[in-house]
């Protein structure tokens, strides 16, 4: 079955550090995306990238950065620079030029501890 | 923008219960619509979707209305069940689609199913 995978499903950082999330997906989608959620919020995107080796900056991309070298993958890293990284982050796919939704996975929860 | 510190409006709905979602959009240029479900701890689902040459969509359980006039946005369960506890989100997409596939997410409703 096709779908779009992250892990870890728990991830603890201590202060200072950097983490990376990962996101893989078998869709042969060419979008893909990174949202943060804190409890009892909304979706706020981070970064998205439309083809490999491209990506842009979302509404809340400070402390974070992201690679697009696979098609398939799409790994977040947050930084030390990201003073408040404790929150729920999802990833998701779509096609380009569709009018599909996205795909989403089933989540990272990062606490920093 | 952000929403920091805004948090999700409820709604308690009886179970067996209707339950009716709102949404309102922005862009009068959005051509496309979909409600997505997330339950606590998972990512969100797919639930139904409307394109604008349509005012009504019925799915199982599930009907979306969509009134293009006041750029408004509903999502209708019947006979609501504990398994409907969860957030819903609204989430539109205008075109030109050669710009890429963004979705718009509204800010979500938490919906409470009481037994």
């Amino acid at each position: 079955d096709g779908g779009i995978t992250q892990s870890p499903k728990y991830l603890f950082r201590k202060e200072g550090q950097n983490v990376t999330l990962s996101c893989e997906q078998n869709l042969n989608h060419d979008a893909m995306y990174w949202y943060r959620q804190d409890p009892g919020q909304g979706l706020r995107l981070i970064y998205y990238s439309q083809i490999v080796n491209d990506f842009q900056k979302g509404d809340i991309a400070e402390g974070y950065s992201v690679s697009r070298e696979k098609k398939e993958s799409f790994p977040l890293t947050v930084t030390s620079a990201q003073k408040n990284p404790t929150a729920f982050y999802l990833c998701a796919s779509s096609i380009f030029r569709g009018e599909d939704g996205y795909t989403f996975g089933s989540g990272t929860r990062l606490t920093v501890v | 923008g952000e929403n920091v510190g805004l948090h999700l409006p409820t709604l308690s709905v009886q179970e067996g219960d209707n339950s009716i979602i709102n949404c309102a959009y922005s862009n009068s240029a959005s051509d496309y619509f979909i409600w997505y479900k997330q339950e606590s701890g998972k990512g969100p689902q797919f639930i139904i979707d409307i394109r604008s040459n349509m005012d009504k969509r019925q799915g199982q359980r599930v009907t979306v209305l969509l009134n293009k006039t006041v750029k408004h946005l509903s999502l209708q369960i019947a006979a609501t069940q504990p398994g409907d506890s969860a957030v819903y989100f609204c989430a539109e997409n205008a075109p030109p689609r050669a710009a890429g596939n963004k979705l718009t997410f509204g800010g979500g409703t938490r919906v409470l199913v009481k037994p």
